[in-house]
């Protein structure tokens, strides 16, 4: 079975400075990473993936994300946060051996909270 | 398109109630999930489906039931509802290992 840890359920940062969201996960196969943002009652938007190949993911808003085999990590950074990143964010995995339809296995969430 | 759309978006039920949430999906994606999400627990599978006419159990399926009819709507039934069934509720659908596409969530109180 996989499983991902959120390092943190509040991270408070300052509006410019550097965002690092951290996620470790466990699984037997190689693993399919995500990361998603849920902003104040809305649903979850992917913000990127890893699936195969390069290890470092851009995705959306000026996030990304590397994928470290040796460290089972694949933490989302931000070089300079914006009050608008202020929201929940959600690690992801699956695989490709998933026995549930590939379902997803969330981390519990960090908040993000962009102070001026 | 309007993607994946969850009916209804608010509803509180008393105790022993009985409700059922549709979920429609206009990607004709094979696979759909029904989440629950909790404060500080994350989101946890309830049931899902690989395909029409198919389910299975999730993480969490007690007191759920679901059905999958027709490919594009995915319905989950409360037989009766409990406090503890209080939560917001996601459907996602998701074709083959690609990302999963949520809809907007209901939110149920349970009384």
């Amino acid at each position: 079975a996989q499983s991902v840890t959120q390092l943190g359920s509040h991270v408070s940062v300052s509006e410019g400075a550097l965002v690092l969201l951290r996620c470790n996960y466990s699984s037997s196969v190689p693993p399919y990473l995500f990361w998603y943002v849920q902003y104040p009652n809305q649903g979850l938007q992917l913000l990127l993936k890893y699936t195969t190949g390069a290890t470092l993911v851009k995705g959306i808003n000026g996030f990304e994300a590397e994928f470290k085999k040796s460290e089972t990590s694949f933490h989302l950074t931000k070089p300079s946060a914006h009050m608008s990143d202020a929201a929940e964010y959600f690690c992801a995995v699956t695989n490709s051996n998933s026995n549930s339809g590939y379902a997803l296995n969330f981390g519990k969430g960090t908040s993000l909270l962009v102070t001026p | 398109n309007a993607g994946v759309t969850q009916t209804p978006k608010f509803r509180v039920l008393k105790t022993g109630q009985s409700m059922t949430l549709l979920c429609a999906q206009d990607m004709n994606h094979e696979y759909m999930y029904w989440y629950r999400q909790d404060p500080g627990m994350g989101l946890r599978l309830i049931h899902y489906s690989v395909g029409e006419g198919t389910t299975a159990k999730g993480e969490v399926p007690d007191g759920y039931n679901v059905s999958r009819l027709k490919k594009q709507n995915f319905l989950l039934g409360l037989e009766s509802a409990a406090p503890s069934q209080t939560s917001v509720y996601f459907c996602a659908t998701r074709q083959g290992l690609g990302e999963q596409y949520f809809g907007p969530g209901t939110r149920l109180t349970v009384t």
